[in-house]
């Protein structure tokens, strides 16, 4: 049962431009979000994360929007820079903590 | 203040041998996760752990699968019999003293496991 999900597995932006990245979940009782950034053979790296209270947070070139009545958020990152290609995660921790995460989009900036 | 620490990075076994698999959370953090992820696929949890206490450990294998978090010392995650299945990257994540639940959780930089 897939309460996160990330239907973009790729996303291909050119240096300098916005990059946007959909999650979409299922489950109401969510009121906390995150997303985390991950390079190859590394661990998750915490990005941001934007509670049910609020509808945007914001954090230097790092932007996330929640829609809770879509049950959407998106992650705008402007400008993307080549360090920004990795892997992004959307997860989501349930009422004991534990994290849902989406499936992942792969993220390749171009210069 | 040192992050996640996990270790070994990359630990190789033969079919049937043991895994062990350990996590030190960072300082001041009491709340301690397990993930794994599978090749091609995304981080499943696996068991959630307090200090001597397991608080979820629902996504984990109900056989060969264990984890502690005793008062002194790493987490362990430990498994038995490994078989090619269980070959991944285990991840590890840290969170202090929770507060209404929305509490960023910290990842090490996981044990990849190759099963031959």
């Amino acid at each position: 049962d897939q309460q996160v999900k990330q239907n973009s597995p790729s996303l291909s932006v050119q240096e300098g431009r916005i990059s946007i990245l959909n999650c979409d979940y299922t489950n109401s009782m969510f009121d906390y979000f995150l997303w985390y950034k991950k390079y190859p053979a590394e661990g998750p790296t915490f990005l941001i994360s934007i509670s049910s209270i609020k509808d945007k947070n914001e954090d230097g070139r790092f932007t996330v929007f929640l829609n809770k009545s879509a049950k959407h958020l998106s992650l705008h990152i402007v400008p993307s820079q080549p360090g920004d290609s990795a892997v992004y995660f959307c997860a989501a921790p349930d009422s004991w903590g534990k994290l849902q995460f989406g499936a992942g989009t792969q993220v390749v900036v171009t210069p | 203040n040192a992050g996640v620490m996990q270790n070994p990075r990359h630990l190789v076994r033969r079919r049937g041998q043991e895994a062990r698999l350990r996590c030190s959370p960072m300082k001041g953090h009491s709340h301690v996760y397990w993930y794994r992820q599978l090749p091609e696929e995304g981080l499943k949890f696996m068991v959630y752990l307090q200090k001597e206490n397991i608080i979820d450990e629902s996504g984990m294998p109900k056989e060969r699968f264990s984890a502690e978090f005793p008062k002194e010392g790493p987490s362990i995650l430990r498994i038995q019999q490994v078989v090619r299945g269980d070959s991944a990257a285990y991840f590890c994540a840290s969170s202090p003293l929770r507060s209404g639940g929305q509490e960023t959780q910290y990842f090490g930089p996981g044990t990849r496991l190759l099963v031959l």
